[in-house]
């Protein structure tokens, strides 16, 4: 069965320090990845997607980038966050293909920045 | 743009009594609408899901959906809530095989 993990759970972080996220997926092969942010009363804001290696599509402006250097690595980075980088970042994939998909969600990591 | 409304922003029940959220989007064309949950300290996860076909659909632990396609709704509904119920729930519309778009979501909170 295929299943998504992420890592770390929390982060707290320095104004001006780097960032890395990593989520990898298992069991499935060319998976649709997907970095969200989810703040309080705001849903779910997509920042970047990815349907392949190398392929990356960004949402929208912000400090933050996105790689996928592997089929089933996405890493969430940023050279110098900033305060408003803090929030709960969730990590999702699914099958792509082209068909009506179900996005699976990892446990999300939540980034303090101080 | 496209957009979904969640009106509903915080909801509190007692047990036994019945839930409808309401879900909203602006789509003009074949959508898929999807609820989503997330319950305290758990991954976010699927409760149902609206494709094609009946419009009524069922989910897990008697969650239920309509689709109404002239109103662009997908309500959630539930006809008695349980504690266990106390969670988040978000709605989702693609266009197809279109990124997902999410509603800013519902605070559920039932009390015993």
């Amino acid at each position: 069965s295929q299943t998504i993990h992420q890592w770390p759970a929390t982060l707290v972080q320095p104004v001006g320090s780097p960032l890395s996220l990593e989520c990898t997926v298992e069991g499935t092969s060319n998976p649709n990845l997907y970095w969200y942010r989810q703040a309080a009363g705001r849903g779910l804001q997509l920042l970047f997607y990815s349907v392949g290696i190398g392929q990356i599509s960004s949402e929208v402006p912000q400090n933050l980038s996105a790689s996928r250097p592997q089929d089933r690595q996405f890493i969430l980075s940023s050279k110098k966050l900033l305060l408003s980088d803090s929030g709960f970042y969730l990590c999702a994939w699914d099958s792509g293909g082209g068909l009506p998909n179900i996005q699976y969600f990892g446990a999300g990591t939540r980034l303090s920045v101080l | 743009a496209q957009s979904v409304s969640q009106h509903n922003h915080h909801v509190i029940l007692s047990e036994a009594a019945s839930l409808e959220l309401g879900c909203n989007y602006s789509y003009g064309g074949t959508v898929n609408l999807f609820w989503y949950v997330q319950y305290p300290g758990q991954h976010l996860q699927l409760l149902l899901k609206y494709f094609s076909g009946d419009p009524l659909v069922k989910g897990i632990k008697g969650f239920e959906a309509e689709f109404i396609k002239s109103k662009f709704s997908f309500n959630l509904r539930k006809p008695s809530v349980q504690w266990s119920d106390t969670a988040e729930y978000f709605c989702a519309v693609n266009e197809v095989t279109d990124k997902l778009i999410f509603g800013t979501g519902t605070r559920l909170q039932v009390f015993p």
